[in-house]
């Protein structure tokens, strides 16, 4: 079974701050690890996404992540928020084998709020 | 311009009433999938396909229903069994593959009255 639990349900901060967002999982096997925005009203984006090689990932909008095996973790960052930067982020985990693979388990999520 | 559509955007529906939520993909896709999220619960997936003609429950998939007649589409079915449908749908798809992306659709917003 894998299962995804993300540290606090609202995180703010204020412009040009630092942003941290906390995610860690539960798996089996190895995990695949996903960062996914979401705006009011509207889909799922693709932050980043960490598969094997690197444990850094960097992803879009100045994002970037870490991939601690021995933490499980997960956690999200971008070292100077932005007003545009508003809005709730899921982490979710897959596995590369076993009955969950190729499914997301997502986290509960996570609301960024961005004060100017 | 590739992209998944996801239609309508709102429903409304009475209590009782069975509605079709649409999906289609033009982004030659094999793997597609319906989630439900519920406000502070993430995205839930009710149900996934890998391939045409074929598709697997997955963890909420009581009062639902599906079908995947076409590559690009993947309707699902909202019973009235389903016991608290309100609720904004999304549809995704993707590659079939653990690491690959799932790109997922604007969303359909369902109430039920």
């Amino acid at each position: 079974a894998q299962s995804v639990t993300q540290l606090g349900s609202h995180v703010s901060v204020s412009e040009g701050a630092l942003v941290l967002l906390r995610c860690n999982y539960s798996s089996s096997v190895p995990p695949y690890l996903f960062w996914y925005v979401q705006y009011p009203n509207q889909g799922l984006q693709l932050l980043l996404k960490y598969t094997t090689g690197a444990t850094l990932v960097k992803g879009i909008n100045g994002f970037e992540a870490e991939f601690k095996k021995s933490e499980t973790s997960f956690h999200l960052t971008k070292p100077s928020a932005h007003m545009s930067d508003a809005a709730e982020y899921f982490c979710a985990v897959t596995n590369a084998g076993g009955t969950s693979y190729g499914k997301l388990t997502f986290g509960q999520g996570t609301i960024l709020t961005v004060h100017p | 311009d590739g992209g998944i559509t996801q239609s309508p955007k709102y429903l409304f529906r009475k209590e009782g009433q069975n509605v079709t939520l649409s999906c289609e993909q033009n982004l030659n896709h094999d793997a597609m999938y319906w989630y439900r999220q519920d406000p502070g619960q993430g995205l839930r997936l009710i149900y996934y396909s890998q391939i045409v003609n074929d598709f697997q429950k997955g963890d909420i998939a009581e009062g639902y229903s599906v079908s995947r007649e076409k590559k690009e589409s993947f309707p699902l079915t909202v019973t009235s069994a389903q016991k608290n449908p309100t609720a904004f749908y999304l549809c995704a798809s993707s590659r079939w593959g653990a690491d690959n992306e799932q790109f997922f659709g604007p969303g359909t917003r369902l109430t039920v009255l």
